[in-house]
């Protein structure tokens, strides 16, 4: 099944403390891209990798890293989060080619609270 | 910058009845992507339409349809024959397809409640 997934679902974890969500794609997209969505502001753009190795900011990247060795995982790393990270984060993927470019398959969500 | 403006907070339909939801968009760019995605209460995102700025020809998918204004940055969603699970929140976004590639940006969302 073609499908974007995420771990952990769910984190609990206090000011500091460095965590790393994963995101993986079974479907060698080229593009994945990193959102946070907080109520009343929609989803923001934290970053976004166009291929391997290649990844660029997005809207709201400060306190945030990402890394993309190979085309299945871009794993967004928080090496010292802060209470304002508190957000529910999204992990989508989409082909590059033209007919699918952009069309993106996002996870299904991890709900991140830092106390 | 880019902008996305989605005017109506929240918005409610009858059952098999059509709504029409908005939004704008700020660029000076003239190569981009519009989409429009649904967020149901299971919290997934899922693409609903997209529409390319160099097609005139407005997408269609079903029962959804857009009205793209190019001239004016407008970027509509009707959805015809609402059913129950049209209920969610639907986010309006914005890709330029030229030097920020793959910057994408949303609008802050329209949550829709269709009625039986």
């Amino acid at each position: 099944e073609a499908q974007v997934t995420q771990n952990p679902r769910y984190l609990i974890t206090v000011t500091g403390k460095k965590l790393t969500v994963t995101c993986s794609q079974n479907m060698n997209h080229e593009y994945m891209s990193w959102y946070r969505q907080d109520p009343g502001l929609g989803l923001r753009q934290i970053y976004y990798s166009m291929n391997v190795e290649v990844t660029d900011k997005g809207d709201v990247p400060e306190g945030y890293k990402v890394s993309r060795k190979e085309k299945r995982n871009f794993p967004l790393i928080l090496e010292s989060p802060s209470p304002n990270q508190t957000s529910l984060y999204f992990c989508a993927s989409s082909p590059r080619t033209l007919a699918g470019a952009f069309k993106q398959f996002f996870g299904p969500g991890t709900r991140l609270t830092v106390l | 910058a880019q902008t996305v403006t989605q005017s109506q907070p929240e918005m409610s339909v009858q059952e098999a009845e059509t709504v029409t939801l908005s939004c704008t968009y700020d660029t000076s760019e003239s190569n981009y992507y519009l989409f429009w995605y649904k967020q149901p209460p299971s919290r997934q995102m899922i693409l609903v339409i997209r529409q390319e700025a160099y097609k005139q020809q407005n997408a269609t998918e079903n029962r959804f349809s857009v009205n793209f204004q190019k001239a004016a940055k407008s970027f509509s969603l009707k959805i015809s024959d609402s059913q129950l699970g049209d209920t969610a929140m639907y986010f309006c976004a914005f890709l330029n397809y030229g030097g920020s590639q793959g910057n994408l940006i949303f609008g802050k969302g329209t949550k829709l409640s269709v009625k039986p």
